[in-house]
Order: C-alpha cells, then structure tokens, then sequence
C-alpha cells in the first residue's frame, strides 16, 4: 500500500466552482504535511504547508486531521490558471518528501 | 526566496552512455540535498538523500552503482546515471531545505532525460 494516496482524478470543473481534493497517508508518525502544485513537465511549487489548526490563503485552504490521517485542499471561485497536478506530500523524519500521485485539475471556461 | 538550478534542463543520450546531473543551491548552503525521479503521470519518488562530505543515502531499489551521488560542496550536488538505458528516461529533480527552522524545501527546475 502506498504511504500517501490521492485520487488521481481527473478533476473537470467550470471557472468559479469549488473543488475539493483528498490525500491519505498511512504513517502515523508523519510530521509536516504540504500541498504542491505542478504544471505539465515543471518542478512542483509549495502551495501550502498544512496544520492542524487549518490554514487558508486567499481562495486556498488546507485542513489536516491527525486523527483519520488525512489532508484536504479547497479551492473556491476556480481560475482557468489554477488547471494543474495538485500533490500531496508529508515527511516522515528530516526534511524528504513522500508524495502522492497527485490528482489532475482542469478548470474549463 | 532561495532558489535551486539544475543543468541540463533536458539531455538526449544513447543507451550505454553516463550522464551527469547537476543541482546547485544558489544563494544558501545546503548540508542535505534530495534526488527525486518522476516517470509519466507517476509519482515523485524520492531516489536519495546527498549528503555533503558523506556517502549519499539511496532509498531501497535504487542502484547505488548506477546513480551515483557526490555533494563535494555546500552548494553542490551531482547525480550521474552510469550506462544509461531506455528505462532510465525520466525527470529528474532535486530538492534542498535552507534549513535555520524553514519547512519548506525547494526544488530545482528538473532535468528531462531521454536515453535512446
């Protein structure tokens, strides 16, 4: 079983919808928890880290649920530029990543 | 922000033939660097830990032979992908945390290699 796992979608939503994704992991001893997004055939960029408490930036917002293990992102009033891979990652120890398959998100006009 | 470059961005070689990568931190120091490998809508799948002045950590499956680390400088690290082979043709990213406390870690722009 993989260590963090995400609906792979894709994820075909109209501009101005909300859209939610899921990741799971299976390590309980995880410690730090991110979202990445990345664009056809570029390195991933930092969206946001992820806490406990929430956290939102601007239309983004992660949640994170030590209890059942999992991460959310929420992406509200969708932009045709937000259309990308969104990938889960968490660390275990020391700063490697883990991360999801990532699930694919096309915004259409 | 701190920024990472990797070279080549892209490289075409012929099966058989090595292949040096190389990931630099450009304006901080980096005792710890991270190699990644990523094939067509997979994960990123983290290949090994550079250490700099020790012996790199390799993740289990990955050949310590054929991809070899050396991180000879706080600033840089190289991957080489010894004999090369069609399977071998992926992107290949680094990663480096400027550490003092900072979470995130940042990524180079990735090197897209194709073995024929």
């Amino acid at each position: 079983r993989k260590e963090v796992e995400q609906d792979p979608g894709p994820f075909n939503v109209p501009e101005g919808a909300t859209v939610a994704f899921n990741c799971t992991y299976s390590n309980s001893a995880s410690q730090s928890f991110f979202w990445y997004r990345q664009d056809c055939r570029k390195e991933p960029k930092l969206l946001m880290s992820v806490y406990s408490s929430g956290n939102e930036d601007g239309r983004f917002t992660a949640q994170l649920n030590r209890a059942s293990q999992y991460i959310s992102l929420l992406i509200r009033d969708s932009k045709l530029s937000d259309s990308a891979t969104y990938l889960c990652a968490v660390t275990t120890s020391g700063y490697a990543l883990n991360f999801g398959k990532g699930t694919s998100l096309l915004v259409t006009p | 922000g701190a920024v990472v470059s990797q070279h080549p961005s892209w490289v075409i070689c012929k099966s058989g033939t090595s292949v040096k990568i190389e990931c630099r931190s450009l304006d901080f120091q980096a005792t710890t660097m991270f190699w990644y490998r990523q094939f067509p809508k997979q994960s990123l799948m983290l290949m090994a830990t550079s250490n700099e002045g020790s012996k790199a950590t390799y993740e289990q499956g990955v050949e310590k032979d054929k991809f070899l680390i050396n991180h000879a400088s706080l600033t840089l690290s190289t991957l080489t992908v010894t004999s090369a082979h069609p399977e071998d043709s992926s992107f290949y990213i680094c990663s480096a945390p400027p550490g003092g406390g900072y979470n995130e870690q940042f990524f180079g722009p990735g090197t897209r290699l194709t073995v024929l």
